[in-house]
């Protein structure tokens, strides 16, 4: 079964600084795709970036950066210049390969990492 | 820009009532998830529905649940005889196959918390 590991319950990062979330996870699948959510006070659910297992190059949004180590199944995100927005929970989320008509899989998350942005 | 929402946002109920949660998903997508998440825990996958069946469920999802998707827009979890642990946010989210900037995209919508007494 895939499971996705958040080691950093809680982190805090100064306001303009860079701050990294881990996130590793366990398959035996090749081709999969990993997330990081967001999820602010409201509870919302927000995309935050997305990886597709089969790319070699880092996904990146912006400020958003990931570093994907495939062979060491790990997928950690970075936030640079971070803001008071920023302030959040934040999932790391793993999804099986697009079953062709059927399914296109379940997420399957960590348990999330608190950051708290400080001013 | 299109969104997912449910409706209601909160809702109370007693212990073994019936509750019915409802979800638009975006227009044009063509799968549907359903998630909750526990206060203070990691969000759990319910079900997913495909061409108007059911095409994952996990073990938490048991007889108690059913989702529907009654008409050509909304799509419905209903528990059947609530239990003090199913309080919870609910999660909607869908997501469509051939649009670029969403394949494999899951859009969630802003969840309905519920509360059973």
């Amino acid at each position: 079964a895939q499971t996705v590991t958040q080691s950093q319950p809680e982190m805090s990062v100064q306001e303009a600084e860079t701050v990294t979330l881990s996130c590793t996870y366990d398959t035996s699948e090749n081709n999969y795709y990993l997330f990081w959510y967001k999820q602010p006070p409201s509870r919302q659910m927000i995309l935050v970036i997305r990886q597709e297992a089969y790319k070699q190059q880092n996904a990146t949004e912006n400020r958003f950066s990931v570093n994907f180590q495939k062979a060491a199944k790990s997928f950690s995100l970075k936030i640079s210049d971070s803001q008071l927005g920023d302030t959040a929970m934040y999932f790391c989320a793993f999804m099986p390969t697009l079953n062709y008509g059927g399914s296109q899989g379940n997420l399957i998350f960590g348990k999330g990492t608190k950051l708290s942005v400080k001013p | 820009e299109p969104e997912v929402t449910q409706t209601p946002s909160h809702q109370v109920t007693q212990m073994g009532q019936e509750v019915i949660l409802r979800c638009v998903p975006i227009s044009n997508h063509l799968y549907f998830y359903w998630y909750r998440q526990i206060l203070g825990q990691k969000v759990e996958f319910l079900v997913s529905f495909y061409n108007n069946e059911i095409s994952e469920k996990s073990e938490i999802f048991d007889d108690q649940f059913s989702v529907e998707r009654p008409d050509g827009s909304n799509f419905t979890l209903k528990i059947r005889s609530t239990k003090l642990e199913d309080s919870a946010m609910y999660f909607c989210a869908s997501s469509g196959l051939g649009v670029r900037s969403s394949y494999n995209e899951q859009f969630f919508g802003p969840g309905t918390r519920l509360t059973v007494l």
